[in-house]
């Protein structure tokens, strides 16, 4: 069956440091989307990205965050200067458009910042 | 905002109903679904429901929803020690044009042998 793969499973690096975080969506997909989870914390929508541009994003993904599918399959979120409280586990997400928006989602990437 | 609220934490016995429960505040949600991460995992999706609909039943999965007190719950009957999970409730807000989801803070079902 298919399924969304994320890697690395797990990232540390240092505050300031840039990060690519590289999801491969299942392939007919249509709507890619980034979600983050801070430890105790909800899951929170990033942004939604649709036919080769953002379509929709959040206040949290500010001039920091971006997006690309640089391949036709891989979909990165690239954070230029990371921060501490952007510490958090990173979910990728595809859907094929249906009418109820079924989302698949990818097993995470823990970020850690230090 | 749009908001979405479960309680943190259920026990029951393997053989019991299991009943979660969600509330949510966007009154023009289309769609609210029920998620279900095992430990490792990736958000899966169990069910969902239009919100025109009261009831969805799906084997031993049962939502109910009701739309004036903006209220979801998911019912599992006979909870096998396999549903241990955490089952987290989302909406998508009617103001989206990309169906993100916006998610409560998950409850974590915990079934005793």
């Amino acid at each position: 069956e298919p399924e969304v793969t994320q890697t690395p499973s797990h990232q540390v690096t240092q505050m300031g440091q840039e990060v690519i975080l590289r999801c491969v969506p299942i392939s007919n997909h249509l709507y890619f989307y980034w979600y983050r989870q801070i430890l105790g914390q909800k899951v929170e929508f990033l942004v939604s990205f649709y036919n080769n541009e953002i379509s929709e994003k959040s206040e949290i993904f500010d001039d920091q965050f971006s997006v690309e599918r640089p391949d036709g399959s891989n979909f990165t979120l690239k954070i230029r200067s990371t921060k501490l409280e952007d510490s958090a586990m990173y979910f990728c997400a595809s859907s094929p458009g249906t009418a109820y928006n079924e989302q698949f989602f990818g097993p995470g990437t823990r970020l850690t910042v230090l | 905002g749009e908001d979405v609220e479960q309680s943190l934490f259920l026990s029951v016995r393997e053989g019991d109903s299991s009943v979660i429960n969600c509330t949510y505040t966007d009154s023009s949600s289309t769609y609210l679904y029920w998620y279900k991460q095992e430990p490792g995992a990736g958000l899966q999706l169990l069910t969902y429901i239009f919100s025109n609909m009261d009831m969805k039943q799906d084997q031993r999965l049962t939502v109910l929803l009701n739309k004036k007190d903006k209220h979801l719950s998911l019912r599992i009957a006979d909870t096998q020690t396999g549903d241990s999970a955490i089952y987290f409730c989302a909406d998508t807000p009617g103001s989206s044009n990309t169906g993100k989801l916006i998610f409560g803070q998950g409850t974590t079902l915990q079934v005793k042998p």
